[in-house]
């Protein structure tokens, strides 16, 4: 079992659409949490830091529980621009990284 | 602030060569670590240093050297290229409770 789980998707949306992504990790003791965006093989890019109050930019909001060890991300109001992978983050020893979420948005 | 920089950004071997992708950054951050992302695939851990002078294996190690003399560089070098190493590699970084900065990878072709 890996260390860190995503959706495996793909997420296919319509513009406007709201779609949410989740992330469960195995090791109670992480400390920190991220989401990446990833765009067609280029480096991965850092979408927000997740915080036990939960936080918000935007369209996006992330979300921590750290009882069931679980992050998402929502995304409001889907964008053509938001069609990515989207990549869970919780650095701790030496699996990271989830596989990621593909999310295509539609017109 | 240049952030992590890589090279190069493409490079094409031949089998049984050997090469070094460099890896540098200018934040000061103790943590450095070197992926490769097949297509369609999530990012893989090759090998990690912690500070200056130590290296550990990741979860794909092998056909694979690096080294860290200093903070700011984490060099990862191909022994013998096989076409199986044919792949997207990124180096990263980062520091304490922060997230990661990747470089803009490197496209390695084996043939």
């Amino acid at each position: 079992r890996k260390e860190v789980e995503q959706d495996p998707g793909p997420f296919n949306v319509p513009e406007g659409a709201t779609v949410a992504f989740n992330c469960t990790y195995s090791n109670s003791a992480s400390q920190s949490f991220f989401w990446y965006r990833q765009d067609c093989r280029k480096e991965p890019k850092l979408l927000m830091s997740v915080y036990s109050s939960g936080n918000e930019d935007g369209r996006f909001t992330a979300q921590l529980n750290r009882a069931s060890q679980y992050i998402s991300l929502l995304i409001r109001d889907s964008k053509l621009s938001d069609s990515a992978t989207y990549l869970c983050v919780v650095p701790w020893g030496k699996s990271t990284f989830g596989d990621g979420t593909t999310l295509t948005v539609k017109p | 602030n240049a952030g992590v920089t890589q090279t190069p950004k493409f490079q094409v071997l031949k089998t049984g060569q050997s090469m070094t992708l460099q890896c540098a950054q200018d934040m000061n951050h103790e943590y450095m670590s070197w992926y490769r992302q097949d297509p369609g695939m999530g990012l893989r851990l090759i090998h990690y240093s912690v500070g200056a002078g130590i290296t550990d294996q990741g979860e794909v190690p092998n056909g694979y050297n690096v080294s860290r003399s200093t903070t700011e560089d984490f060099p990862l070098r191909l022994l013998s290229a096989a076409p199986s190493q044919t792949s997207v590699y990124f180096c990263a970084s980062r520091s304490g409770a922060e997230g990661y900065t990747f470089g803009s990878g490197t496209r390695l072709t084996v043939v």
